[in-house]
């Protein structure tokens, strides 16, 4: 089974309205879990981690996450998005039994219109 | 501070031959990281060093080889190119333990096999 998996290639939202791009995990114990956003011919820019402690996690230009252990899922949200949030977002956990690698979703496009 | 560096930015190379790309992290980051990305396969890990020692070794065949150097500075070799290595070769370095702090990625080094 792969470890993490973002469900939705593309998620169109108008600019202003709220925001979600979903990931689920499967790794056994306590996941480490990660959000990237890559910006066209640019590398990978941090937005925000779960290494334990509150659920709800602040990160970068106003996203947050919420980290779900019953549903295994670690959503990012943005409560009003921009056009310039328009990019491709990455969901990321360790895999223990992976050799502790850290492995990557598939990545959704995400597109704000104005 | 300077951001991670990776050289050269973009590679042509023809199959059978061999390739060395140069990353070099973050001032003060010990560990440093590659990812191979293409659309198909999207981010694939490729290695972990931290410290000069290699910690994570990806699902890649032995063609694809990598060092740190005591600098920190670290390269990535593949040789017996095959038209399947083409793809964006990110590097990312993070400070202290890589399992839990963020990663901070270079631009990338597009590798096209001819």
């Amino acid at each position: 089974a792969q470890s993490v998996a973002q469900p939705e290639d593309q998620v169109n939202v108008a600019e202003g309205n709220p925001l979600t791009v979903k990931c689920t995990y499967s790794v056994s114990g306590n996941p480490y879990l990660f959000w990237y956003v890559q910006y066209p011919n640019r590398g990978l820019q941090f937005l925000l981690k779960y290494i334990t402690g509150d659920n709800l996690v602040k990160g970068s230009y106003g996203f947050e996450a919420e980290f779900n252990k019953s549903q295994t899922s670690f959503h990012l949200k943005k409560p009003s998005a921009l056009v310039s949030d328009s990019a491709l977002y990455f969901c990321a956990v360790r895999d223990w039994s992976a050799g502790n690698m850290l492995t990557f979703g598939g990545g959704t496009r995400l597109m704000v219109k104005p | 501070k300077a951001g991670v560096t990776q050289t050269p930015r973009y590679l042509i190379k023809t199959r059978g031959q061999q390739v060395t790309l140069s990353c070099s992290p973050i001032s003060g980051h010990r560990s440093v990281s590659w990812y191979q990305q293409t659309p198909g396969q999207g981010l694939q890990f490729l290695f972990e060093y931290f410290s000069e020692t290699q910690r994570n070794k990806g699902n890649f065949p032995g063609r694809f080889s990598g060092r740190q150097f005591s600098n920190s500075r670290s390269e990535m070799n593949v040789s017996t190119l095959e038209l399947g290595d083409s793809a964006l070769y990110l590097c990312a370095s993070s400070a202290g333990d890589p399992e839990y702090n963020e990663q901070f990625f270079g631009p990338g080094t597009r590798l096209t096999v001819l």
